[in-house]
This record gives structure tokens, C-alpha cells and sequence, in this order.
């Protein structure tokens, strides 16, 4: 199953400052998915980024405020710009785990928790 | 309307006991559905996965799902304290790779 690294673990930024979140996954995959746990919320999804291709995003989420790099099959950017203490959240990089007889899943990076001031 | 909602809880259950966690979903063409944990300060953990009606075991813990109804369980048996924790229902929406979380349900086994 695929082990995701993600860097940083937590930063604190100044308001209209931008801040680049890492994902480096140990295996290719296809897609990587980008989510946002806001304090004491659940996981919203912010896009999905395919190798290749202009990143997906969801309702509510633009690529001005959050733009996705996706070099490669195991490496991903996700930039917070433009950041207003709003933004503070733990942002969460994903990749589906291999596919097997006994089904599949997802696995998270370890997250990003950002504060902005 | 949310998509996939669950009890926040807090749902307390005595250790030993059975904990039942609930959640149901609207889109009515899903076809795969996860539970996972998430201690706090911590990243999501899967626990299981289900994609076909009925149940399915792994250890402790056993998954229900039930098409027709939009429902889907997690049963916790002999919950100990380190079951404590933040459990998030997820589904992956038709014609799509990604997933939908419910709000979660905090649990507290009490020791």
C-alpha cells in the first residue's frame, strides 16, 4: 500500500501571504486527492489532481486560491494563497491504496496544519 | 441536504460493550463505502471498506450495508479504550474516485 509523505507538518503564516503544501507519495498513482479539515469539521474535498492535467476542483474551491502541481506520478503541490485566517485548517493529501481481492481504500499524508494571523 | 450524515455524538459506551456507529448517504448510486478513524490531531485511518449488502467482519469491528435503506454501520465489539476516537463515515460518489466524509462520530469508551 502506498506511504505518503507531506511537508510541512504545520505552519503559521501572515495574512496575504501564500504557503505550498508537499505530497510525495512511495508508489505511481494516478490521482492524488487534496482535502481541507476545518477545526472540528470533517473532510471537504478541494480537488483532484491527475499527472498531465489540469487539476479538477470542486464547488467552491478555485485554481486562483489553491493551485495544484502535478509533475509527476508521485509527487504533488497544493498552494494556499493569498491567505486570510479563514484558511486556517489541516489541508490533507490522499491516494488510493492498490486493489486487491479484498477491496481498496484511500490513505491520507499526515497533514498540514495551517494557521494564518 | 447533506450528502453523508451521521450522529456527532459524543456516542459513550462502557468498555466491553458493543458501540454502533450510523450513517446514511443520499446518492443513491454509490457504490463504495469506508469507515475510518481519526484520533485527534491525527490523519484518518482506514478500518474498513464495504461495497456489497450485508455484512462484513474484520476482527473487532464489523460493517453493515444496506442499499435500499442508504445505510451503512459500524459495530464495535468488546470497545476498549484506545477505541476512543472520531469515526468518519465516507463514500465514493458515482462515476467518481474520490470521497464524500460525513461529519464523524466522536466516541468515548469508557474504562
Amino acid at each position: 500500500s502506498a506511504v505518503i509523505s507531506q511537508k510541512p507538518s504545520r505552519d503559521i503564516c501572515q495574512r496575504g501571504t501564500s504557503l505550498t503544501i508537499q505530497c510525495q507519495v512511495d508508489s505511481q498513482v494516478t490521482m492524488m486527492f487534496w482535502y481541507r479539515q476545518q477545526p472540528g469539521q470533517s473532510l471537504t474535498l478541494i480537488a483532484t489532481a491527475n499527472q498531465g492535467s489540469e487539476a479538477t476542483y470542486e464547488s467552491g474551491f478555485v485554481i486562483d486560491k489553491f493551485p495544484i502541481s502535478r509533475p509527476n506520478l508521485t509527487f504533488s503541490t497544493l498552494t494556499v494563497s493569498n491567505m486570510s485566517p479563514e484558511d486556517s485548517s489541516i489541508y490533507l493529501c490522499s491516494v488510493e491504496l492498490s486493489r486487491n481481492r479484498e477491496g481498496y481504500g484511500y490513505t491520507f499524508g499526515s497533514g498540514t496544519r495551517l494557521t494564518v494571523v | 441536504q447533506k450528502e453523508v450524515e451521521q450522529n456527532s455524538g459524543p456516542l459513550s459506551v462502557p468498555e466491553g460493550a458493543i458501540a454502533s456507529l450510523n450513517c446514511t448517504y443520499s446518492d443513491r448510486g454509490s457504490q463504495s463505502f469506508f469507515w475510518y478513524r481519526q484520533y485527534s490531531g491525527k490523519s484518518p485511518e482506514l478500518i474498513m471498506s464495504i461495497y456489497s449488502n450485508g455484512d462484513k467482519e474484520d476482527g473487532r469491528f464489523t460493517a453493515q450495508l444496506n442499499k435500499a435503506s442508504q445505510y451503512v454501520s459500524l459495530l464495535i465489539r468488546d470497545s476498549q479504550p484506545s477505541d476512543s476516537a472520531t469515526y468518519l463515515c465516507a463514500v465514493e460518489s458515482t462515476g467518481r474516485r474520490a470521497l464524500t466524509f460525513g461529519s464523524g462520530t466522536r466516541l468515548q469508551v469508557q474504562p
